[in-house]
């Protein structure tokens, strides 16, 4: 039973550049969450999709964007990057319904230059 | 105050000891609490969940929920080397899935 798959593992951008970043949830799961986590801090939530549609969202800016596609999978889409963006971004897959646990995927490290 | 939070430590304790770590949080209305262990590099790992009052236990882990106080901790016993991580508790806002973290307490168990 394959578990959260992100892609890719690493990734070098420069300032105003754009980069989109995949997750594919666990197997059964249907609602993926995002999260941003910064060296030394806790993950912090960007967005969720379920039924293809953001159903909740952080406090993080428009240029911070996503998409679900019919399969579940997801992607997370951040343009115009700023250093302050170079952090570790982890997917994470769930069952839709009550005190339904989140499960993370490796996560996408990224760094602005 | 923040909505959930931890004492960043470190935290070290011998072989075999009792770690415990804790964590308070704000929203009243949570209902699900989570106990996630994270080792330098890697994604966070799921320990214990923990719904109602009281005491969970899974193997060397115990967690402890005490909504009143408003007040998570984890217990962990004949703690080993391969124990040392930063451990997140996380606190669901509402019942809408939307984890709130803390920043995480390193701990550190020497041989």
């Amino acid at each position: 039973d394959a578990g959260v798959t992100q892609s890719p593992t690493h990734l070098i951008k420069t300032r105003g550049q754009q980069v989109t970043l995949r997750c594919s949830p666990k197997s059964g799961h249907d609602t993926v969450s995002w999260y941003q986590q910064a060296l030394g801090q806790g993950p912090q939530f960007i967005f969720q999709y379920y039924e293809e549609e953001e159903r909740q969202r952080g406090n993080f800016p428009d240029r911070f964007s996503g998409h679900q596609f019919p399969n579940y999978s997801s992607e997370l889409n951040v343009n115009a990057l700023l250093l302050g963006d170079s952090a570790l971004y982890l997917c994470a897959s769930s069952k839709q319904g009550y005190q339904e646990t989140q499960y993370f995927g490796p996560g996408t490290r990224l760094l602005v230059l | 105050q923040k909505e959930v939070e931890q004492n960043s430590g470190p935290l070290s304790v011998p072989e075999g000891a009792i770690a415990s770590l804790n964590c308070t949080y704000s929203d009243r209305g949570s209902q699900s609490f989570f106990w996630y262990r994270q080792y330098s590099g890697k994604s966070p790992e799921l320990i214990m969940s923990i719904y109602s009052n009281g005491d969970k236990e899974d193997g060397r882990f115990t967690a402890q929920l005490n909504k009143a106080s408003q007040y998570v901790s984890l217990l962990i016993r004949d703690s080993q080397p391969s124990d040392s991580a930063t451990y997140l508790c996380a606190v669901e806002r509402g019942s809408q899935g939307n984890l709130i973290f803390g920043k995480g307490t390193k701990l550190s168990v020497k041989p």
